[in-house]
């Protein structure tokens, strides 16, 4: 199936510090999801956006639905050890959604 | 949030057996689920599309003869591998289609299930 870009594809950081990451698609989307994956569990749903320009955070989760509709950004604010896993984005354009390739997060204590 | 549950949440089996995955939606009716194959570190790879009541749409070489699936309700949908091999290991994920509103829909994932084949 279609994939999205989604970067970076990893990040180090230091706890404590803010994290961004993207998603880009060549298709008009007009829902965004963001989920955070655990090793060897499910994706859980972080935050879901339906509107161009929406901005809807979580806790310390901010994501945003690209006014253009073919981008979505993740940002998390002062990074604890815990936010350490892969985060996709997904989009749906019609009937079925579509993901990125995932950002791996690692957090340095 | 819905909540999708999965079982088993992981099994062994030997070569040439057949392994049985349910997928259910615990709080909503999801007249779509969707049945994911995943590498270690790799996005997930969507298998099929399963539909209450109707046949699944399977992804361009995804053998439909080896991945059985059945979505018999609006909560519960399976995937049988049937005559498993060493190379069908792989950690299967299940989701639901959730809708939100109007045509505005979110997709929720189950806990996983790690198939090993010895």
């Amino acid at each position: 199936g279609q994939q999205l870009n989604q970067s970076p594809q990893s990040m180090f950081i230091q706890e404590g510090e803010d994290v961004s990451m993207n998603c880009t698609s060549s298709s008009i989307f007009n829902t965004w999801l963001w989920y955070k994956q655990d090793p060897g569990e499910g994706p859980v749903l972080l935050i879901a956006l339906y509107k161009a320009g929406e901005l809807t955070s979580n806790g310390r989760l901010t994501a945003q639905f690209g006014i253009t509709r073919k981008d979505s950004f993740l940002n998390i604010s002062a990074s604890i050890p815990s936010d350490v896993g892969i985060y996709f984005c997904a989009g749906q354009p019609g009937n079925q959604f579509y993901f990125g390739t995932g950002t791996s997060l690692t957090v340095i204590p | 949030g819905a909540v999708v549950s999965q079982h088993p949440s992981w099994v062994i089996c030997k070569s040439g057996t057949s392994v049985k995955i349910e997928c259910r939606s615990l709080d909503f009716q999801a007249t779509t689920m969707f049945w994911y194959r995943q590498f270690p570190k790799q996005s997930l790879m969507l298998m099929a599309t399963s539909n209450e009541g109707s046949k699944a749409t399977y992804e361009q070489g995804v053998e439909k003869d080896k991945f059985l699936i059945n979505h018999a309700s609006l909560t519960l949908s399976t995937l049988t591998v049937t005559s498993a091999h060493p190379e069908d290991s792989s950690f299967y994920i299940c989701s639901a289609r959730y809708r939100r509103f109007g045509t505005y829909y979110e997709q929720y994932f189950g806990p996983g299930t790690r198939l090993t084949v010895t």
